[in-house]
């Protein structure tokens, strides 16, 4: 296993950009989730998909944010029209059919919105 | 609602020597799992050690153990033999099949050389 990768690394983007990201979960994990951490704080669930299908969102997920799994495979969170209070690391993490309980996580995207 | 306390912001151990995290947890499932994770700095989310609630047998792993008490809600991590690489903020960590993962807000562990 390679481990869950994510893209970009760092994003910096003006207010009312739109943004994506793309994570690469571990092969053959079929949970893929998505969390945002923001500074000093732990990373709060937005939402999880079970091979393609979105199982659950949180409140959290506004109308700007978007996920998408499409082959069950990768998957992408795009942020439409951000606000500065987007500003933080979005995390991404996996798990295996057999062991759903336990998740691992990539790196992370830290976006910047100025 | 499920959640997760992190009473202790940051704690600091002498190289070597132990330390014990602390966590309470709120919920009403008698079946979920609970787990630490260690987050050093600019680097991802390693986990160190997952517990099940139905089991009545603290988990270990090397030099990390937790002290499991189900009827109290509290689940801390004990860290033996501290080292420099323990250096991270801890997150403890529930997941039940009904609720998805929460986290408590850390601790901050500095180990002194």
């Amino acid at each position: 296993d390679t481990g869950v990768s994510q893209n970009p690394r760092h994003k910096i983007t003006k207010r009312g950009q739109n943004v994506t990201f793309r994570c690469d979960p571990i092969s053959e994990h079929n949970r893929l989730y998505w969390y945002r951490q923001t500074l000093g704080q732990g990373p709060e669930f937005l939402t999880y998909f079970q091979n393609e299908a979105q199982l659950e969102k949180s409140r959290l997920l506004s109308d700007r944010f978007s996920a998408e799994r499409p082959k069950g495979s990768f998957s992408t969170l795009e942020i439409q029209r951000t606000e500065q209070g987007d500003s933080a690391m979005y995390l991404c993490a996996s798990s295996p059919w057999y062991y759903t309980d336990t998740q691992y996580f990539g790196p992370g995207t830290r976006l910047t919105v100025l | 609602a499920q959640t997760v306390t992190q009473s202790q912001p940051e704690m600091s151990v002498q190289e070597a020597e132990t330390v014990t995290l602390s966590c309470t947890y709120d919920t009403s499932e008698s079946d979920y799992y609970l787990f630490w994770y260690k987050q050093p700095p600019s680097r991802q989310m390693i986990l160190v050690i997952r517990q099940e609630a139905y089991k009545q047998q603290n988990a270990t792993e090397n030099r990390f153990s937790v002290n499991f008490q189900k009827a109290a809600k509290s689940f801390s991590l004990k860290i033996s033999d501290s080292q420099l690489g323990d250096a991270a903020m801890y997150f403890c960590a529930y997941r039940s099949d009904h609720n998805d993962m929460r986290f408590g807000a850390g601790t901050r562990l500095t180990v002194k050389p």
